[in-house]
């Protein structure tokens, strides 16, 4: 199993740019998050997805969209890059058990917007 | 919804030594209490987990004990080594399960 599979690794957008930001998964997981996380600073949910069809939003969903066509992806995209999403992101999954299972991380994409 | 407080934000210690990392809840009705270590460049990871029908969990050196009345618990790590430094976040489920919240995080530094 290769996990939680995050590309790009690393990317530069100037402000306005768009760009998706691509996560799948190969261990048939339901549940799929977006996270961010600002330098020295915790981890904030971006949008989450309990399965194929159904996307609701986190913390912080102001500039991004996602959608979840399929068990394995959930993209997130951003549409008007802007300064304030400089950051580092972070796609999990999840199985979901009747007293909740633990979060498994891709190595996060790596984001500055000039 | 459920808030997570971490103590301290930065922890230093001498190789060998131990470390404690405490987190704060605040929704009685959560039941499940995982630790992560993030180390540079990757995401986190699980290094151990609690639910709360236990007191304690031990796996090597590494600890974790829950005060369901307190609404605390606290990751142990003991005879610390350097490939221990690393950012730790403790977290919980917020109300429905769907979503973990996260702790801000504690970075460990362990000095040779």
């Amino acid at each position: 199993n290769a996990g939680v599979t995050q590309t790009p690794k690393f990317r530069i957008l100037k402000i306005g740019q768009s760009m998706t930001l691509q996560c799948t998964q190969d261990m048939n997981h339901n549940y799929m998050y977006w996270y961010r996380q600002d330098p020295g600073m915790g981890l904030k949910l971006i949008y989450y997805s309990v399965g194929a069809g159904i996307t609701d939003k986190g913390e912080v969903p102001n500039g991004y969209n996602v959608s979840r066509s399929t068990t394995e992806d959930f993209p997130l995209r951003l549409e008007l890059a802007a300064p304030s999403q400089t950051s580092v992101y972070f796609c999990a999954s999840s199985y979901p058990g009747t007293d909740n299972s633990p979060l498994h991380f891709g190595n996060g994409t790596r984001l500055t917007v000039t | 919804g459920e808030n997570v407080e971490q103590h301290p934000s930065t922890l230093s210690v001498q190789e060998g030594d131990s470390a404690v990392i405490k987190c704060t809840y605040s929704d009685s009705a959560s039941n499940y209490f995982p630790w992560y270590k993030q180390e540079l460049g990757k995401g986190p990871q699980l290094i151990i987990d609690i639910r709360s029908n236990v007191g304690e969990k031990k796996d090597q050196r590494i600890a974790v004990t829950l005060n369901k009345t307190a609404k605390h618990f606290s990751l142990h790590i003991t005879e610390t080594q350097p490939e221990d430094s690393a950012v730790y976040f403790c977290a919980a489920p917020d109300t429905g399960g769907f979503k973990t919240i996260f702790g801000a995080g504690t970075r460990l530094f362990v000095k040779a």
